[in-house]
């Protein structure tokens, strides 16, 4: 059984660009959740989605946006970057609710 | 404002010294407790769930419990292979009827041949 696929798995972009990172769940999840993990602040929660539907949102600002497809594969997007969106974006899958969410390796993120 | 605390910060352990990683929360509406083991450079790797105070789950050398207020993790034995972040995170009921995972810091543990 494939596990969850985040693409691509580094990047590097310059201060003020945008950029979209996917997410692909495991298959049968309808639960996509996204975190940001910094070696400050841990693992942060940004946003879940639910069956195309944003569910929560975490504290970040609205330059953090996200949207899911149909077959409940996510992307994230993150606009006008700043060097301190720097981090490891984390990507979650769950049949429902986040309970015992299965991870993504995750896509570094560097901002130059 | 939900808190979540792991102590300590990083643990040295020499093969086979078993000790204890301790998780302790402060939130409202617990749904579950969640331990997961993460490599550097990867995801978190799901280790167990508990639900409620009393509740034990074991796996290899891991044993989990949890307390009203907080969990710990035994490392029964380590081996080198065990160092990693260790990760705590209380799911706790959302908006809109959805959940969310509030995480701690981790315990950085490294075991020593």
């Amino acid at each position: 059984k494939a596990g969850v696929t985040q693409t691509p798995r580094y990047l590097i972009k310059t201060r003020g660009q945008q950029v979209t990172l996917s997410c692909s769940p495991i298959s049968g999840h309808r639960s996509v959740s996204w975190y940001q993990q910094t070696p400050g602040q841990g693992l942060q929660f940004l946003f879940e989605y639910f069956s195309e539907t944003q569910r929560n949102k975490g504290n970040f600002p609205g330059r953090f946006s996200g949207r899911q497809f149909s077959n409940s594969r996510s992307e994230m997007n993150v606009s006008t970057l700043e060097l301190g969106d720097s981090a490891l974006y984390l990507c979650a899958s769950s049949w429902g609710g986040a309970g015992g969410a299965f991870f993504g390796q995750g896509t570094r993120l560097t901002v130059v | 404002e939900d808190q979540v605390t792991q102590s300590p910060e990083a643990l040295r352990l020499q093969e086979g010294e078993s000790s204890s990683l301790n998780c302790s929360y402060t939130v409202s509406g617990l749904r579950g407790l969640f331990w997961y083991r993460q490599d550097p450079g990867k995801g978190p790797e799901f280790l167990f769930t508990l639900y409620s105070a009393g509740e034990e789950k074991e796996k290899e050398r891991l044993k989990a419990t949890l307390t009203k207020k907080e969990s710990f993790l035994h490392i029964t034995a380590p081996k080198p292979e065990d160092s990693a972040t260790y990760l705590c995170a209380v799911q706790l009921r959302a908006q809109g009827g959805s959940e969310k995972l509030v995480f701690g810091k981790g315990t950085k543990l490294t075991v020593n041949p």
